[in-house]
């Protein structure tokens, strides 16, 4: 059964310092993988996904992810926060059947120090 | 774009009744799922349809059901609702992802409140 643990549920940085949200995925073959961002009282939008095309996926907002097969890692970084990046950060998992569920992880609260 | 709206943004109802939540898509995709979100605990899957009629449990299918009847529509269905299942009710669609159309799609959310 494919799973994704989010490491730490509450991370907290300075305007302008990297953002780094850890993602590690548990599939038996290498699975599609996603970022999803929640403001608050919003609902859930993507913000980047992986489909095997190519391991660096960049998104919206600045955002990237790096797929690694060998850590069986997607974390999710960029490299200078902004204020507007508060928010809940979820990493979400897919397998390559047609009629694949999709398995989200218990999410990341990211928090901006002024 | 891709739209999928939940009938309701707040639902409050009391203990043991029976509660119907509805979400429709527009975008004909095949597959449909029903979550809901707690503090701590993300988004858990209740149920998963790949296509009318045909439904799969997922992490925490106890206490409901669901229907899908018709493409479009996805029901879920508290049999009766307990306090315990007070929570945010997430649906979402997604393509079988064919051409890169791998993600899923959300609603905006039901907050259920049992009383």
């Amino acid at each position: 059964a494919q799973s994704v643990t989010q490491l730490g549920s509450h991370v907290s940085v300075s305007e302008g310092a990297l953002v780094l949200l850890r993602c590690n995925y548990s599939s038996s073959v290498p699975p599609y993988l996603f970022w999803y961002v929640q403001y608050p009282n919003q609902g859930l939008q993507l913000l980047l996904k992986y489909t095997s095309a190519a391991t660096l996926v960049k998104g919206i907002n600045g955002f990237e992810a790096e797929f690694k097969k060998s850590e069986t890692s997607f974390h999710l970084t960029k490299p200078s926060a902004h204020m507007s990046d508060a928010a809940e950060y979820f990493c979400a998992v897919r397998g390559y059947s047609s009629a694949s569920k999709i398995i989200f992880g218990s999410g990341t609260r990211l928090s901006i120090r002024p | 774009d891709v739209k999928v709206t939940q009938s309701s943004r707040y639902l409050v109802k009391r203990t043991g009744e029976k509660v119907f939540l509805e979400c429709v898509q527009d975008m004909d995709h095949e597959n449909m799922f029903w979550y809901r979100q707690d503090p701590g605990l993300g988004l858990r899957l209740i149920y998963f349809s790949y296509d009318v009629k045909m439904k799969e449990k997922g992490d925490i299918p106890e206490g409901y059901s669901v229907s899908r009847e018709k493409k479009e529509r996805f029901s879920l269905i508290l049999e009766s609702a307990s306090t315990n299942q007070t929570s945010m009710y997430l649906c979402a669609s997604s393509s079988t992802g064919g051409s890169g159309k791998t993600e899923a799609f959300f609603g905006q959310g039901t907050r259920l409140t049992v009383v």
